[in-house]
């Protein structure tokens, strides 16, 4: 199992549309997950962490399932403006990330 | 807001060329990232540095080095550039182990 896993896509969607992306990790003992977004030749930015509880920023919502290992993310209200890539990062031990590759979102008109 | 910034947006070295990728960070952080970018392989860790003089390799070390002399600055090296380091470059610091990390504007490197 590779140690962050997610569907490149690209996910279409039309504006307004809700989308859900998911991501699995391999690594049990990873002690926190975070979804960042990378637009088109520009550096990865943090968009939110995520908790066991689940936690919600505006039209973002990140879900965490520790017994599945499994993290998802759930984009309401789709605006143009969120077309990018969306990484999923899980802490891998000590100091290090690990990145997964990135889901691709594109919004039409 | 935390600033990471790279001396560089883009560079074109030649093959053999010893080559410096400089970053600073002004938040103070104590963790400082490497990585390189390549199309449908994802970010790669290179090196890391928890403390000024210290670093630890990550999963892609060869052909590079680092350079922590201060705690806002963590320099890359290319000891002799190669095609194959052709690359978007990013810089990343954190200010905790694990934690989320901050991203520089990468640096787009060219080796002919």
């Amino acid at each position: 199992r590779k140690e962050v896993e997610q569907d490149p896509g690209p996910f279409n969607v039309p504006e307004g549309a809700t989308v859900a992306f998911n991501c699995t990790y391999s690594n049990s003992a990873s002690q926190s997950f975070f979804w960042y977004r990378q637009d088109c030749r520009k550096e990865p930015k943090l968009l939110m962490s995520v908790y066991s509880s689940g936690n919600e920023d505006g039209r973002f919502t990140a879900q965490l399932n520790r017994a599945s290992q499994y993290i998802s993310l759930l984009i309401r209200d789709s605006k143009l403006s969120d077309s990018a890539t969306y990484l999923c990062v899980v802490h891998r031990s000590g100091y290090a990330l690990n990145f997964g590759k990135g889901t691709s979102l594109l919004v039409t008109p | 807001d935390v600033k990471v910034t790279q001396s560089s947006r883009y560079l074109v070295k030649r093959t053999g060329e010893k080559v410096f990728l400089e970053c600073v960070q002004d938040m103070d952080h104590e963790n400082m990232f490497w990585y390189r970018q390549d199309p449908g392989l994802g970010l790669r860790l290179i090196y890391f540095s928890y403390d000024v003089k210290m670093k630890e390799k990550g999963d892609i070390p060869e052909g590079y080095s680092v350079s922590r002399e201060k705690k806002e600055r963590f320099s890359l090296i290319l000891e002799s550039a190669s095609t194959n380091q052709t690359s978007m470059y990013l810089c990343a610091s954190s200010p905790d182990a694990g934690g989320s990390q901050y991203f520089g504007p990468g640096t787009r490197l060219t080796v002919l």
